[in-house]
Protein backbone atom coordinates (compact mmCIF):
# COMPACT_ATOMS: atom_id res chain seq x y z
CA UNK A 1 0.00 0.00 0.00
CA UNK A 2 1.12 3.76 -0.49
CA UNK A 3 1.86 5.54 3.52
CA UNK A 4 3.85 8.31 3.95
CA UNK A 5 4.49 9.15 7.51
CA UNK A 6 6.10 11.98 9.42
CA UNK A 7 6.62 13.13 12.68
CA UNK A 8 4.39 16.57 13.68
CA UNK A 9 6.40 18.95 15.12
CA UNK A 10 10.17 19.65 15.38
CA UNK A 11 11.77 22.97 17.32
CA UNK A 12 15.13 24.61 16.32
CA UNK A 13 17.24 27.89 17.39
CA UNK A 14 17.81 30.03 14.80
CA UNK A 15 20.83 28.80 13.23
CA UNK A 16 20.88 25.63 14.15
CA UNK A 17 20.25 22.93 11.50
CA UNK A 18 17.11 21.49 11.13
CA UNK A 19 16.74 17.68 9.67
CA UNK A 20 12.73 16.41 9.05
CA UNK A 21 11.90 12.93 8.58
CA UNK A 22 9.49 10.69 6.65
CA UNK A 23 8.87 7.40 5.77
CA UNK A 24 7.26 5.81 2.39
CA UNK A 25 5.76 2.74 1.95
CA UNK A 26 5.98 2.19 -1.88
CA UNK A 27 9.25 0.89 -3.30
CA UNK A 28 8.25 1.60 -6.69
CA UNK A 29 8.36 5.28 -5.89
CA UNK A 30 10.44 6.94 -8.42
CA UNK A 31 10.44 11.01 -7.57
CA UNK A 32 9.98 12.07 -3.63
CA UNK A 33 9.56 15.77 -3.20
CA UNK A 34 9.55 18.52 -0.57
CA UNK A 35 6.91 21.47 -0.21
CA UNK A 36 7.08 24.22 2.26
CA UNK A 37 3.61 25.79 3.59
CA UNK A 38 3.56 29.06 4.70
CA UNK A 39 0.43 30.01 7.00
CA UNK A 40 -2.44 30.80 4.96
CA UNK A 41 -0.45 29.99 1.70
CA UNK A 42 -0.86 27.16 -0.39
CA UNK A 43 2.69 24.88 -1.20
CA UNK A 44 5.67 25.60 -2.36
CA UNK A 45 7.25 23.10 -4.13
CA UNK A 46 11.13 23.36 -2.95
CA UNK A 47 12.77 20.25 -4.02
CA UNK A 48 12.81 16.94 -5.88
CA UNK A 49 14.67 14.06 -5.71
CA UNK A 50 14.76 11.12 -7.95
CA UNK A 51 15.07 7.45 -6.51
CA UNK A 52 18.29 6.38 -8.31
CA UNK A 53 19.86 9.36 -6.38
CA UNK A 54 21.44 9.48 -2.60
CA UNK A 55 21.55 12.95 -2.45
CA UNK A 56 20.43 16.38 -3.61
CA UNK A 57 21.42 19.59 -2.20
CA UNK A 58 20.46 23.05 -3.07
CA UNK A 59 21.56 25.89 -1.41
CA UNK A 60 20.75 25.81 2.48
CA UNK A 61 18.88 22.48 1.32
CA UNK A 62 19.98 19.02 1.45
CA UNK A 63 18.01 15.62 0.79
CA UNK A 64 19.00 12.48 1.49
CA UNK A 65 17.48 9.69 0.44
CA UNK A 66 17.28 5.91 1.91
CA UNK A 67 16.12 3.47 -0.56
CA UNK A 68 16.59 0.70 1.36
CA UNK A 69 14.79 1.76 4.34
CA UNK A 70 12.43 3.79 2.12
CA UNK A 71 13.55 6.89 4.63
CA UNK A 72 13.82 10.71 3.16
CA UNK A 73 15.59 13.48 4.94
CA UNK A 74 15.43 17.07 4.51
CA UNK A 75 18.39 18.96 6.22
CA UNK A 76 17.79 22.82 6.51
CA UNK A 77 21.46 24.12 7.01
CA UNK A 78 22.01 27.91 9.22
CA UNK A 79 17.65 27.57 10.11
CA UNK A 80 16.21 31.21 9.78
CA UNK A 81 12.89 32.33 11.29
CA UNK A 82 11.49 32.78 8.00
CA UNK A 83 11.72 28.79 7.49
CA UNK A 84 8.76 28.47 10.16
CA UNK A 85 6.42 26.46 8.41
CA UNK A 86 4.99 22.78 7.99
CA UNK A 87 6.50 21.03 5.61
CA UNK A 88 5.52 18.64 3.77
CA UNK A 89 7.15 15.36 2.14
CA UNK A 90 5.32 13.67 -1.19
CA UNK A 91 5.89 10.66 -3.27
CA UNK A 92 5.32 9.72 -6.88
CA UNK A 93 4.47 6.15 -7.57
CA UNK A 94 5.53 5.31 -11.16
CA UNK A 95 3.63 6.60 -14.08
CA UNK A 96 0.47 4.72 -14.34
CA UNK A 97 -3.83 4.76 -13.94
CA UNK A 98 -3.58 7.53 -11.52
CA UNK A 99 -0.59 8.92 -11.42
CA UNK A 100 -0.88 10.53 -8.50
CA UNK A 101 1.05 12.29 -5.67
CA UNK A 102 1.02 10.61 -2.01
CA UNK A 103 1.45 13.36 0.73
CA UNK A 104 2.90 12.96 4.11
CA UNK A 105 0.77 14.72 6.83
CA UNK A 106 3.19 17.37 7.17
CA UNK A 107 5.82 18.18 9.85
CA UNK A 108 5.68 21.76 11.50
CA UNK A 109 9.10 23.37 12.22
CA UNK A 110 9.19 26.02 14.67
CA UNK A 111 12.26 28.03 14.95
CA UNK A 112 12.82 29.87 18.18
CA UNK A 113 14.86 33.18 17.94
CA UNK B 1 2.91 37.17 -12.19
CA UNK B 2 2.52 33.96 -13.32
CA UNK B 3 0.93 31.23 -11.11
CA UNK B 4 -2.39 29.76 -9.69
CA UNK B 5 -5.46 32.03 -8.43
CA UNK B 6 -7.97 30.35 -6.82
CA UNK B 7 -11.40 32.57 -5.63
CA UNK B 8 -13.00 33.25 -2.67
CA UNK B 9 -10.44 32.92 -0.34
CA UNK B 10 -12.90 32.13 2.17
CA UNK B 11 -16.54 31.14 2.16
CA UNK B 12 -19.27 29.78 4.51
CA UNK B 13 -22.28 27.60 3.06
CA UNK B 14 -25.22 26.21 4.43
CA UNK B 15 -25.97 22.56 4.33
CA UNK B 16 -27.02 21.72 1.21
CA UNK B 17 -26.03 24.61 -0.75
CA UNK B 18 -24.25 24.23 -3.93
CA UNK B 19 -21.45 26.29 -5.07
CA UNK B 20 -18.64 26.61 -7.33
CA UNK B 21 -14.78 26.78 -6.71
CA UNK B 22 -12.54 28.94 -9.22
CA UNK B 23 -9.16 27.99 -10.33
CA UNK B 24 -6.57 29.58 -13.20
CA UNK B 25 -3.57 29.20 -14.31
CA UNK B 26 -1.92 31.24 -17.05
CA UNK B 27 1.25 28.85 -17.36
CA UNK B 28 -0.23 26.70 -19.79
CA UNK B 29 0.16 23.61 -17.84
CA UNK B 30 -1.91 20.30 -18.91
CA UNK B 31 -2.38 19.22 -15.52
CA UNK B 32 -4.48 20.64 -12.71
CA UNK B 33 -5.57 18.99 -10.02
CA UNK B 34 -8.13 19.88 -7.19
CA UNK B 35 -7.19 18.59 -3.24
CA UNK B 36 -8.77 18.97 0.27
CA UNK B 37 -6.48 19.65 3.36
CA UNK B 38 -7.58 18.50 6.46
CA UNK B 39 -5.69 18.56 10.13
CA UNK B 40 -3.82 15.67 10.52
CA UNK B 41 -4.56 13.98 7.46
CA UNK B 42 -2.11 15.98 5.02
CA UNK B 43 -3.29 16.66 1.11
CA UNK B 44 -5.92 14.27 -0.68
CA UNK B 45 -6.99 14.49 -4.08
CA UNK B 46 -10.12 15.07 -4.89
CA UNK B 47 -10.08 15.49 -8.93
CA UNK B 48 -7.62 15.94 -11.74
CA UNK B 49 -7.22 16.81 -14.99
CA UNK B 50 -4.49 15.79 -17.65
CA UNK B 51 -5.17 18.66 -20.34
CA UNK B 52 -8.66 20.05 -21.48
CA UNK B 53 -12.01 17.94 -21.88
CA UNK B 54 -9.85 15.22 -19.40
CA UNK B 55 -11.22 14.90 -15.92
CA UNK B 56 -10.54 12.22 -13.59
CA UNK B 57 -11.30 11.06 -9.80
CA UNK B 58 -8.77 10.95 -7.42
CA UNK B 59 -8.99 9.77 -3.23
CA UNK B 60 -12.19 11.78 -2.38
CA UNK B 61 -14.37 12.55 -5.23
CA UNK B 62 -17.52 12.16 -3.80
CA UNK B 63 -19.68 14.93 -3.65
CA UNK B 64 -17.57 17.16 -5.54
CA UNK B 65 -18.10 17.62 -9.61
CA UNK B 66 -15.39 19.49 -11.98
CA UNK B 67 -14.86 20.17 -15.96
CA UNK B 68 -12.04 21.14 -17.90
CA UNK B 69 -13.19 23.56 -21.00
CA UNK B 70 -10.05 25.30 -21.57
CA UNK B 71 -6.44 24.69 -20.72
CA UNK B 72 -6.69 27.86 -18.13
CA UNK B 73 -9.99 26.48 -16.37
CA UNK B 74 -10.52 24.01 -13.64
CA UNK B 75 -13.37 24.75 -11.20
CA UNK B 76 -14.44 23.03 -8.76
CA UNK B 77 -18.33 22.36 -7.88
CA UNK B 78 -19.50 21.41 -4.49
CA UNK B 79 -23.38 19.48 -5.46
CA UNK B 80 -25.07 19.82 -2.04
CA UNK B 81 -22.55 21.39 0.39
CA UNK B 82 -22.28 18.86 3.80
CA UNK B 83 -20.46 19.47 7.16
CA UNK B 84 -17.94 16.95 6.08
CA UNK B 85 -16.58 19.32 2.85
CA UNK B 86 -15.41 21.76 5.73
CA UNK B 87 -11.74 21.65 5.01
CA UNK B 88 -9.22 24.15 2.74
CA UNK B 89 -8.84 23.99 -0.88
CA UNK B 90 -5.99 23.87 -3.23
CA UNK B 91 -5.99 23.91 -7.04
CA UNK B 92 -2.39 22.79 -8.16
CA UNK B 93 -0.93 23.47 -11.70
CA UNK B 94 1.53 20.55 -12.71
CA UNK B 95 4.21 20.31 -14.96
CA UNK B 96 6.40 17.07 -16.08
CA UNK B 97 9.23 15.90 -14.85
CA UNK B 98 10.85 12.99 -16.39
CA UNK B 99 6.90 11.78 -17.00
CA UNK B 100 5.69 12.07 -13.86
CA UNK B 101 3.40 14.65 -12.93
CA UNK B 102 4.63 16.93 -10.39
CA UNK B 103 2.32 19.44 -8.50
CA UNK B 104 4.88 22.79 -8.93
CA UNK B 105 2.24 25.70 -8.04
CA UNK B 106 -0.62 25.78 -5.48
CA UNK B 107 -3.26 28.32 -5.55
CA UNK B 108 -3.53 30.25 -2.37
CA UNK B 109 -6.39 27.91 -1.34
CA UNK B 110 -9.89 28.11 0.18
CA UNK B 111 -11.22 27.88 3.62
CA UNK B 112 -14.32 26.74 2.97
CA UNK B 113 -16.87 26.22 6.31
CA UNK B 114 -20.42 24.35 5.65
CA UNK B 115 -22.35 25.26 8.77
Amino acid sequence: GEDVEQSLFLSVREGDSSVINCTYTDSSSTYLYWYKQEPGAGLQLLTYIFSNMDMKQDQRLTVLLNKKDKHLSLRIADTQTGDSAIYFCAESPPVGATNKLIFGTGTLLAVQP
Amino acid sequence: NAGVTQTPKFQVLKTGQSMTLQCAQDMNHEYMSWYRQDPGMGLRLIHYSVGAGITDQGEVPNGYNVSRSTTEDFPLRLLSAAPSQTSVYFCASSYSIGGHRTEAFFGQGTRLTVV
